[in-house]
């Protein structure tokens, strides 16, 4: 079955950076993009960007151009998603869910169980 | 950047009710809507893809509709258990962008 298995719970200063996993398994890990969403406590959901595992391309929300950086690696079916400069704002839990790759209407059935990132002085 | 309007953002509803949550796109998306729904501390559950067609293992009271830049999700006979947030996504193009939520509540 299906699987998206995040990492756990990060407590991080003002300034500092957070580097989130998402270990897939139960399907061909470079048929599908890996996206990220976050959502701050009590609001809504905000996408933030995705990457291609396949061959590492990536496309981020404007708003967070320059801070954040997606990696995977394909021997051990795992994305990540780092971002820098963390401030108040960041905290929230943050999703990692895939897309069938090459475009379609086959996105976000399964996420990761989200990984909250608090950022605090 | 494609702005998606929800409405209403919250409202109060019994069992048994028809309830009718609508999102719109602020340019045509043809039917590249999902919705989704999230319960209190859970994760967003894909319900409809492309517009209209319904997950697998989603009751059939959940329907969706539209085209362009008007849809409607439709829960023909509210359940206890559907007492969630309801968010919207539209992935015609970069950045996707979700509708800011509706929550439905017990009335």
């Amino acid at each position: 079955q299906v699987q998206l298995v995040q990492s756990g719970a990060e407590v991080k200063k003002p300034g500092a950076s957070v580097k989130v996993s998402c270990k897939a398994s139960g399907y061909t890990f470079t048929a599908y993009n890996m996206h990220w969403v976050r959502q701050a406590p009590g609001q809504g959901l905000e996408w933030m960007g995705w990457i291609n595992p396949n061959n590492g391309g990536t496309n981020f929300a404007q708003k967070f151009q320059g801070r954040v950086t997606m990696t995977s690696d394909t021997s051990i079916s795992t994305a990540y998603m780092e971002l820098s400069r963390l401030t108040s704002d960041d905290t929230a839990v943050y999703y990692c869910a895939r897309v069938q790759a090459g475009g379609g209407y086959n996105l976000f059935d399964y996420w990761g169980q989200g990984t909250l990132v608090t950022v605090s002085s | 950047d494609i702005q998606m309007t929800q409405s209403p953002s919250a409202m109060s509803a019994s069992v048994g009710d028809r309830v009718t949550i609508t999102c719109r796109a602020s340019q045509g998306i043809t039917k590249y809507l999902a919705w989704f729904q999230q319960k209190p501390g859970k994760v967003p559950k894909r319900l409809i893809y492309a517009a209209s067609s319904l997950q697998s293992g989603v009751p059939s009271r959940f329907i969706g509709s539209g085209f362009g830049t008007e849809f409607t999700l439709t829960i023909s006979s509210l359940q206890p258990e559907d007492f969630a947030t309801y968010y919207c996504l539209q992935h015609n193009s970069y950045p996707l962008t979700f509708g800011g939520g509706t929550k439905v509540e017990i009335k």
